[in-house]
């Protein structure tokens, strides 16, 4: 079945570090791929997502680009503020059997500190 | 602009005892779902439904019943509660793949 992979946290940064968290994922044909993040006390909302191979995903900073070969979307951000500070959930959802349910990652808590 | 509301967003429970958490959406997505969080396990999908009348188990589904009626609502049951079901409920509506997830309500059973 489809699976999705990402590194474990929690990851700790200074301000205006550079942030990569590592994403790969096991899924038959062309899935969707997304980037939630999910603020203390507050549910997960989208942060990005792409739908094919080569698309980038944007959003306050943050890119991913869908790797087929690699099968992976890590999520990057240039300079991390403080504000940055959640946890970050990779997820895919199949394209095939018409399947509706996304699988997610375990989650990736960040901590950035002044 | 509601999108996904839960109710309600703490409770208390004993153990043996029942309670509904509600969940409505108002974006007319067929797809509805409930996950559980707890720390260190990531969200654990309970239960789902692919439109009214349809539902089907997750990952997790012991314990808990839901129902889905009307487009609008997915109510999760816990039918007789146990300390194992303390934890951050989310529900969540999908169109497209992408997720609309609801604050959340935390549950805790002494």
């Amino acid at each position: 079945g489809d699976s999705v992979t990402q590194m474990e946290g929690p990851v700790t940064l200074s301000e205006e570090a550079f942030l990569t968290i590592n994403c790969t994922y096991t899924a038959t044909g062309y899935p969707s791929l997304f980037w939630y993040v999910q603020y203390p006390g507050e549910g997960l909302q989208l942060l990005l997502k792409a739908t094919k191979a080569d698309d980038k995903g944007s959003n306050k900073g943050f890119e991913a680009t869908y790797r087929k070969e690699t099968t992976s979307f890590h999520l990057e951000k240039g300079s991390v503020q403080v504000s940055d500070s959640a946890v970050y959930f990779c997820a895919l959802r199949g394209s095939s059997g018409g399947s509706y349910i996304p699988t997610f990652g375990r989650g990736t808590s960040l901590i950035v500190h002044p | 602009n509601a999108g996904v509301t839960q109710t309600p967003k703490f409770q208390v429970l004993k153990t043996g005892q029942s309670m509904t958490l509600q969940c409505a959406q108002d974006m007319n997505h067929e797809y509805m779902s409930w996950y559980r969080q707890d720390p260190g396990m990531g969200l654990r999908l309970i239960h789902y439904s692919v439109g009214a009348g349809i539902t089907d188990q997750g990952e997790v589904p012991n314990g808990y019943n839901v129902s889905r009626s009307t487009t609008e609502d997915f109510p999760l049951r816990l039918l007789s509660a146990a300390p194992s079901q303390t934890s951050v409920y989310f529900c969540a509506s999908s169109y497209l793949g992408e997720l609309f997830f609801g604050e959340g309500s935390r549950l805790t059973v002494l």
